[in-house]
C-alpha cells in the first residue's frame, strides 16, 4: 500500500517567516499531490495540489514542489500570517491516509 | 454550486445505542468518502464509494458499521450499537473522481455517552 510521511509534527514560526512542510511518499505510480489546511473546529479545506508533470505550482503566499527522484513533495508558506495557524494535511494519492498532519502555529 | 450537506450537525447518544448520519454529495460528483475524525487526530477514512460500488472499506468496523450510497448520489452511515470510543466528527467529501481535490461537508459530531 502507498504510504506518505509528513514533517515535521509541530512548527512555530513568526509573523511574516516562512514555513516549509515536507511529504515523502513510497508510490512511483503517484501522480497527485495535494495539500489540506484544517483550522480549528473546520473542515478540511484543499490549499494547493500539484500534478507529476509539473515541478512548482505558486499561489500568493503559497507553493508547492515536486521532487519526483526523491519521491517528496513541500509545502512553502511565505510571509506567514496568524490566520496560517492550522493543521496541515498531504495525503496520499487516493486520499485513504491523512496522517496526523503539521499543526503550525504563526506568532505574532 | 452548493457544497457536501451532512445532517445532523450534532448527536449526542448513549453508549449501546444505534446513530445514523446522511451525506449528501456535490451533484456530478462520482466518489465519496466518510471519514472518522478523533479529537486531535487526522481524518482516518473508513469506506469510499465509486458511484453506488464500495473502492475501500478495509478500515470499516463492520461489526457496527454500515455504509450505502444510494443511486450513486447521498449516502448514510451507520452505527450500531455505539461505543464510547466512536466519540468523533465523521467527515464526508465528495470528488469528481478519485485524485482530484476533495470537498468536505462540516461533519457530524457524535458524543457517546
Amino acid at each position: 500500500g502507498e504510504n506518505v510521511e509528513q514533517h515535521p509534527s509541530t512548527l512555530s514560526v513568526q509573523e511574516g517567516d516562512s514555513a516549509v512542510i515536507k511529504c515523502t511518499y513510497s508510490d512511483s505510480a503517484s501522480n497527485y499531490f495535494p495539500w489540506y489546511k484544517q483550522e480549528l473546529g473546520k473542515r478540511p479545506q484543499l490549499i494547493i495540489d500539484i500534478r507529476s508533470n509539473v515541478g512548482e505550482k505558486k499561489d500568493q503566499r503559497i507553493a508547492v514542489t515536486l521532487n519526483k527522484t526523491a519521491k517528496h513533495f513541500s509545502l512553502h508558506i511565505t510571509e506567514t500570517q496568524p490566520e496560517d495557524s492550522a493543521v496541515y494535511f498531504c495525503p496520499d494519492r487516493r486520499a485513504l491516509t491523512f496522517g496526523s498532519g503539521t499543526r503550525l502555529q504563526v506568532q505574532p | 454550486e452548493a457544497g457536501v450537506a451532512q445532517s445532523p450537525r450534532y448527536k449526542i447518544i448513549e453508549k449501546r445505542q444505534s446513530v445514523a448520519f446522511w451525506c449528501n454529495p456535490i451533484s456530478g460528483h462520482a466518489t465519496l468518502y466518510w471519514y472518522q475524525q478523533i479529537l486531535g487526530q487526522g481524518p482516518k477514512l473508513l469506506i469510499q464509494f465509486q458511484n453506488n460500488g464500495v473502492v475501500d472499506d478495509s478500515q470499516l468496523p463492520k461489526d457496527r458499521f454500515s455504509a450505502e450510497r444510494l443511486k450513486g448520489v447521498d449516502s448514510t452511515l451507520k452505527i450500531q450499537p455505539a461505543k464510547l470510543e466512536d466519540s468523533a466528527v465523521y467527515l464526508c467529501a465528495s470528488s469528481p473522481t478519485t485524485a482530484y481535490e476533495q470537498y468536505f461537508g462540516p461533519g457530524t459530531r457524535l458524543t457517546v455517552t
